[in-house]
């Protein structure tokens, strides 16, 4: 029931398309949804996180869509750039404390 | 503002050994939580400290033990180390347990 599911393993977009990663949680303790960006050699790196009382949030190219009722939530990347490669990681957890993490999606955007 | 340190960044140790490893956290941030990320098992929770205090522990043997000290800096050390126990030990930290969680570098540990 701790398991957070994510998709696609990997995606590979043309720059200034839109990156679509979904993730899937069963635990329905989890009040806290962030998603993280890592490149190789580094540590991950927050980008955008959400909790259920909003559907959608958006900062800057990055949109968090949330459903709760399906207990879905989905992150996307409007005009992707070459420099969004990287691994991006959806996560969930009760009030922010030990996150369960997805499988991971290796991003890559084509020139 | 100064992000999470780890030390060392790299670590080379043989079976059976043990190892340390330090983390001090955003100035200001008094909660501290170890993750292990390996490729087979993804990023994995290892424990959470608070004001000095283990908040929460993930699903690891006991051979992985950790600290916390009065001024927030955390420590994490693994007893008769195996061959699978070679990750990249990730350590974030944040406010307070509720709060956002912002991840240091790394430390890449494998075992010979």
């Amino acid at each position: 029931q701790q398991q957070v599911k994510q998709s696609p393993q990997s995606l590979i977009v043309q720059k200034g398309g839109i990156s679509i990663i979904n993730c899937a949680y069963e635990n329905t303790a989890f009040d806290y949804f962030p998603w993280y960006q890592q490149f190789p050699g580094k540590g991950p790196a927050l980008l955008i996180a959400i909790r259920p009382d909003v559907s959608e949030k958006k900062e800057g190219r990055f949109t968090i869509s949330f459903n709760k009722s399906a207990k879905q939530f989905s992150l996307h990347i409007m005009d992707s750039q070459p420099g969004d490669s990287a691994t991006y990681f959806c996560a969930a957890s009760p009030s922010g404390s030990r996150l369960t993490f997805g499988e991971g999606t290796q991003l890559t955007v084509n020139p | 503002k100064a992000g999470v340190t780890q030390t060392p960044r790299y670590l080379i140790k043989t079976r059976g050994q043990q190892v340390t490893l330090s983390c001090s956290p955003i100035s200001g941030h008094r909660s501290v939580s170890w993750y292990q990320q390996t490729p087979g098992q993804g990023l994995q929770f290892l424990f959470e400290y608070f004001s000095e205090t283990q908040r929460n522990k993930g699903n690891f043997p006991g051979r992985f033990s950790g600290r916390q000290f009065s001024n927030s800096r955390s420590e994490m050390n693994v007893s008769t180390l195996e061959l699978g126990d070679s990750a990249l030990y990730l350590c974030a930290s944040s406010l307070a347990v509720v709060n956002e969680q912002f991840f240091g570098p790394g430390t890449r540990l494998t075992v010979l």
